[in-house]
């Protein structure tokens, strides 16, 4: 069974950083390249970074670009979110997500990790 | 970037009726589409993929469709556990965009 449980989540202040993990489990981790969603409080679905099976290519939108930086680790089956220079529009429940083997999809989904930017 | 126009953004219907969602992309994305379901409290699930497949374990009265850059999420028989929001998403070219969503209730 595929599981993807997110951490590291929580309270920060505007300008400061954060670093989001996803352990990975019911796959071949390192076959599958990978993404983070992110959803504000009652608002729609916001893609917010992908990486490719070795890490060597990452994708961002312009929204995140040059603040937010998706990493991988292949041996420990682990993704993770650098988020530095944050403001009070990031925040938003992130959700770790598999791509699919269909294109840019998203097969998979983490149950999603909860942060707040707020002095 | 590609824009995904969704509607409508809420929809009341009964158990047994046919719901039908769709979503107009801002330019040509062939069949790069992807439906999800989220229900109250939980995380998305996929349920359609390539604009008309059904992903695994999604039910069959669950069902897409595409007419030029139109596209459509049907339902063929409401249940009480379809209820809950619906995003398409554009998988053709990034950044990957989602429709603002439609939100299913029930009559």
């Amino acid at each position: 069974e595929v599981q993807l449980v997110e951490s590291g989540g929580g309270l920060v202040q505007p300008g400061r950083s954060l670093k989001l993990s996803c352990a990975a489990s019911g796959f071949t981790f390192s076959n599958y390249y990978m993404a983070w969603v992110r959803q504000a409080p009652k608002k729609g679905l916001e893609w917010v970074a992908t990486i490719s099976t070795s890490g060597s290519r990452t994708y961002y939108p312009d929204s995140v670009k040059g603040r937010f930086t998706i990493s991988r680790d292949n041996a420990k089956s682990s993704l993770y979110l650098q988020m530095n220079s944050l403001k009070s529009e990031d925040t938003a429940t992130y959700y770790c997500a598999r791509h699919g083997e269909f294109g840019a999809i998203f097969d998979y989904w983490g149950q999603g990790v909860m942060v707040t930017v707020s002095s | 970037d590609i824009q995904m126009t969704q509607s409508p953004a809420s929809l009341s219907a009964s158990l047994e009726e046919i719901v039908t969602i769709t979503c107009q992309a801002s330019q040509d994305i062939g069949n790069w589409l992807a439906w999800y379901q989220q229900k109250p409290g939980k995380s998305p699930q996929l349920l359609i993929y390539g604009a008309t497949s059904l992903a695994d374990g999604v039910p069959s009265r669950f069902s897409g469709s595409r007419s030029g850059t139109q596209y459509s999420l049907k339902i063929s028989r409401l249940q009480v556990e379809d209820i809950g929001i619906y995003y398409c998403q554009q998988a053709s070219s990034a950044p990957y965009t989602f429709g603002a969503g439609t939100k299913l209730e029930l009559k």
